[in-house]
C-alpha cells in the first residue's frame, strides 16, 4: 500500500456519459498529480494541484476538468467520454510541489476506464 | 524537462546485478535525473533520483557520469520481481514540477 488511494478501482461506462475518478494524497502531502495511461501512449501528465491551486497543466482535454478539496483529496471529472479515453488513470502526490522532499512521486495504483 | 533515451529492452540473470543506462545529454544544470519503475499495470513507483553525486538507497545505485549528460541505474543483486519498465526522467526542481515520462526500459530477469 503506497499510501495513495484511488477510487474505484475499475470502471465501465458508455460512451457520452460522465465519470468522477477520486485521489486521496498520501498523509501530509499537498501535491497531486494526475496521469493517464494508455495502451499505445505511456503516462501522459494531465494536470497538477498544490494545496488547494492549480500549479501545472498537461495535454488535458477540455473534456476533463479536476479539483483539490479542503481535505487535500482530488477528483478527476470526465465528460462525454469516447472510447479512446479508455485507460489507466493514475494518481500521485507528493510533499512539495517540486516533487522533492527524497522520496519523489508516490503513485497510487489507479482506475481501469473502460468505455464502451 | 530534457529528453532522455534508454534501451526498449533488457535481459538480465537472477541474482546479477542490472545496469540499466540513460542518456540525457541535453540536461540542464538544475535539472535532476529520476528513475521510476512500473511493474505490470501498477502505478510507477519512485526508485531512486541525483543531481551530480553518485546516490545509493536501499533499492538501488544511480551513478551520474561527470558530465552529468548519462546515468546508469544498478540493481545490485536483480530478483525476478524486478522485471518491470524503467523510466528515467529529467526534470527541474523548481516551482511546479510535472514529470515527463518516456517510453522506459522494459528489463526482464530471468531465472
Amino acid at each position: 500500500d503506497s499510501g495513495v488511494t484511488q477510487t474505484p478501482k475499475h470502471l465501465i461506462t458508455a460512451t457520452g456519459q460522465r465519470v468522477t475518478l477520486r485521489c486521496s494524497p498520501r498523509s501530509g502531502d499537498l501535491s497531486v498529480y494526475w496521469y493517464q495511461q494508455s495502451l499505445d501512449q505511456g503516462l501522459q501528465f494531465l494536470i497538477q494541484y498544490y494545496n488547494g491551486e492549480e500549479r501545472a497543466k498537461g495535454n488535458i482535454l477540455e473534456r476533463f476538468s479536476a479539483q483539490q478539496f479542503p481535505d487535500l483529496h482530488s477528483e478527476l471529472n470526465l465528460s462525454s467520454l469516447e472510447l479512446g479515453d479508455s485507460a489507466l488513470y493514475f494518481c500521485a502526490s507528493s510533499v512539495w510541489p517540486d516533487g522533492t522532499g527524497g522520496y519523489g512521486y508516490t503513485f497510487g495504483s489507479g482506475t481501469r476506464l473502460t468505455v464502451v | 524537462d530534457a529528453k532522455t533515451t534508454q534501451p526498449t529492452s533488457m535481459d538480465c540473470a537472477e541474482g546479477r546485478a542490472a545496469n540499466l543506462p540513460c542518456n540525457h545529454s541535453t540536461i540542464s544544470g538544475n535539472e535532476y535525473v529520476y528513475w521510476y519503475r512500473q511493474i505490470h499495470s501498477q502505478g510507477p513507483q519512485y526508485i531512486i533520483h541525483g543531481l551530480k553525486n553518485n546516490e545509493t538507497n536501499e533499492m538501488a545505485s544511480l551513478i551520474i557520469t561527470e558530465d552529468r549528460k548519462s546515468s546508469t541505474l544498478i540493481l545490485p543483486h536483480a530478483t525476478l520481481r524486478d522485471t518491470a519498465v524503467y523510466y528515467c526522467i529529467a526534470g527541474a526542481v523548481q516551482g511546479a514540477q510535472k514529470l515527463v515520462f518516456g517510453q522506459g526500459t522494459r528489463l526482464t530477469i530471468n531465472p
